[in-house]
């Protein structure tokens, strides 16, 4: 069965780096676009940033754009969100979401129908 | 950049019918998706491409989408049911999320 296996999360400082990663397994990995997606204590879902099977296409959100990078080892089934610079504003629960289709340009006609626990950043001095 | 807007809460007596509604510009041509989630749990796809249901979600959730309006219908709601739920589109490669509705039974 499909598991997303999310880690690296914790406190840093504001200004400092941190990275994400999400094992993934039970599915062909190297053949789906990742999400990475974001809830800040009460808040609502925020998409962060996609990257598509082949590391071709990433797209992020503005509210990270520059500071955020998202990237994937396909030989590793993992997923990274390298995070940088980071804002209180970034403090969250980071999940990573497995994409619907095989290839790219397709996701848009399915959802995110499988998701990570979640791992929980918190950016404070 | 594209937004889409949900109530902020909804509430439904034991049993009876649910509607949570989900605006955007033009919504109707897009492929909208539907999330449920309870507190300290990840999201659930319960509905994607409008209206359809992913495999062991039950018949009483059902969706529609026309116009500038998408709407989650919860049939014969259920404590269980009871749950924040979010909406979703892609504009342009960009995912975007409406910002919840907390759904309330009584």
């Amino acid at each position: 069965q499909v598991q997303l296996v999310e880690s690296g999360g914790g406190v840093v400082q504001p200004g400092r780096s941190l990275r994400l990663s999400c094992a993934a397994s039970g599915f062909t990995f190297r053949s789906y676009g990742m999400y990475w997606v974001r809830q800040a204590p009460g808040k609502g879902l925020e998409w962060v940033a996609l990257i598509s099977y082949d590391e071709s296409h990433k797209y992020y959100a503005d509210s990270v754009k520059g500071r955020l990078t998202i990237s994937r080892d396909n030989s590793k089934n993992t997923l990274y969100l390298q995070m940088n610079s980071l804002r209180a504003e970034d403090t969250a629960v980071y999940y990573c979401a497995k994409g619907g289709a095989v290839g790219y340009g397709a996701d848009s006609s399915y959802g995110f129908e499988y998701w990570g626990q979640g791992t929980l950043v918190t950016v404070s001095s | 950049s594209y937004e889409l807007t949900q109530p902020l809460s909804v509430s439904v007596a034991l049993g009876q019918t649910a509607r949570i509604t989900c605006g955007g510009n033009n919504i109707g041509s897009k492929n909208v998706q539907w999330y449920q989630q309870k507190p300290g749990q990840a999201p659930v796809l319960v509905i994607y491409r409008d209206m359809n249901r992913p495999p062991g979600i039950r018949e009483r959730f059902s969706g529609s989408n026309s116009g500038n309006t998408a709407t989650l219908t919860i049939s014969r709601a259920q404590a269980g049911d009871e749950a924040d739920y979010y909406c979703q589109v892609w504009d342009n490669s960009i995912v975007v999320f409406g910002g919840g509705t907390k759904l309330t039974v009584l």
